[in-house]
């Protein structure tokens, strides 16, 4: 059962523009939300993350919304730039619970 | 560096040979996982730790068992390697409500 979802395996933009990367779970019992860059032959590092209890949260150009009547979260990255180019995974936790989406491969052209 | 290391980074074994990969921590975080990574599939829980000698199935546990002896030390063993396990295995540590630290991964070839 796959209880976090990314629908989208892969988005393209241009530098400079906007991207936004969106995530759905299921599990009603996940409480922290999480976003994170994964570069190949490297593991998973963390970007930025949301708790239940708000519904925004932003760290510099990364903004995470969190939409909990719909169970759905999603990254804003503005302006987008080419080092921003990787796999992005979405992820959500509850109690020892951590689920991880399939990731969607951000590719932001120069 | 959040102090988490995989050992070995590469293994390539024969089917039907046992497999243990192990995941160090120096972090003292009381939680630890397993996750394997697929194209497609994103990273998938195997299994995981929540304290010494206390572990728990994830979503894909079957033909893997674990151990946690102590807080620094989680291992994953293949009984039987299968080819269907070929796969980057990722170790990571963390604290509920705080962000996951993981490890550098570790290729597994099963031939």
């Amino acid at each position: 059962d796959q209880q976090v979802k990314q629908n989208s395996p892969s988005l393209s933009v241009q530098e400079g523009r906007i991207s936004i990367l969106n995530c759905d779970y299921t599990n009603s019992m996940f409480d922290y939300f999480l976003w994170y860059k994964k570069y190949p032959a490297e593991g998973p590092t963390f970007l930025i993350s949301i708790s239940s209890i708000k519904d925004k949260n932003e760290d510099g150009r990364f903004t995470v919304f969190l939409n909990k009547s719909a169970k759905h979260l999603s990254l804003h990255i503005v302006p987008s730039q080419p080092g921003d180019s990787a796999v992005y995974f979405c992820a959500a936790s509850g109690g020892s619970d951590m689920r991880f989406g399939a990731g969607t491969r951000l590719t932001v052209k120069p | 560096d959040a102090g988490i290391t995989q050992s070995p980074r590469h293994k390539v074994t024969e089917t039907g040979t046992p497999v243990t990969l192990r995941c160090h921590q120096t972090e003292n975080h009381r939680y630890m996982y397993w996750y394997r990574q697929d194209p497609g599939h994103g990273l998938r829980l195997i299994h995981y730790s929540y304290g010494v000698k206390d572990t728990d199935k994830g979503e894909v546990s079957d033909g893997y068992s674990v151990s946690r002896s102590k807080t620094e030390d989680f291992l994953l063993t293949l009984e039987s390697a299968t080819s269907s396990q070929t796969s980057v295995y990722f170790c990571a540590i963390t604290t509920p409500g705080t962000e996951a630290f993981f490890g550098q991964g570790t290729r597994l070839t099963v031939v």
